[in-house]
């Protein structure tokens, strides 16, 4: 089946550390998003790439990186310089011919204590 | 980039048709408006989008008025499955053509 698969569904980690999470698709996608929702809130867009090798700040990129050395991922890992991580964070990929067309996958729940 | 308004929240009759507003009188001719649901605690679904004419696809109809200042999502017959927040999103302008702003949307329920 194609689609966008992200892991863990919930994480938990000690404030100060850095923490990685996976964002795979096998759609054939050019461009992939990370977004960060809090609770009772809309999405948010952290970084987003719409090639191979090259990568655009979203909104709220500080305390975030992301790398995009092959088109199927897209990790983003939650440094330490994130002053709130914990929320629900959602990759998604899109088409180049529909860029606004896009697929989310299930989301990561981050908890950072 | 394009601001939209929607109603907070709306309940609609299972099996009823169920309308979901969206103002977005900033519109510019360029730009789409896209409309994504999320069921609670999973990634949103993109369900459809449209320039100026009406749309429709198997999940819903997009109705754009003909100045384009607002839009009517319909769910002909709503279950209870879709119950979820719905979000009215016009595409960002220039050359970040992927870049959606969600809202807080508007939260749908659908009551048996």
């Amino acid at each position: 089946d194609g689609g966008i698969t992200q892991s863990p569904k919930y994480l938990f980690r000690k404030e100060g550390q850095n923490v990685t999470l996976s964002c795979e698709q096998n759609l054939n996608h050019d461009a992939m998003y990370w977004y960060r929702q809090d609770p009772g809130q809309g999405l948010r867009l952290i970084y987003y790439s719409q090639i191979v090798n090259d990568f655009q700040k979203g909104d709220i990129a500080e305390g975030y990186s992301v790398s995009r050395e092959k088109k199927e991922s897209f990790p983003l890992t939650v440094t330490s310089a994130q002053k709130n991580p914990t929320a629900f964070y959602l990759c998604a990929s899109s088409p180049g011919t529909q860029p606004g067309e896009q697929y989310f996958g299930p989301g990561t729940r981050l908890t950072v204590t | 980039d394009a601001k939209t308004t929607q109603p907070t929240s709306m309940d609609c009759a299972e099996g009823r048709a169920a309308n979901l507003p969206c103002n977005h009188s900033t519109i510019s001719g360029n730009e789409y408006v896209y409309w994504y649901r999320q069921i609670h605690s999973q990634g949103p679904q993109y369900i459809i989008h449209g320039l100026k004419n009406n749309e429709t696809n198997e999940m819903a109809s997009l109705i754009i008025t003909e100045d384009r200042k607002s839009s009517t999502l319909i769910l002909p017959h709503a279950t209870l499955r879709d119950t979820a927040v719905y979000y009215c999103i016009v595409r960002g302008r220039g050359s970040t053509l992927g870049r959606l702003y969600f809202g807080r949307g508007t939260q749908l329920t659908v009551w048996p």
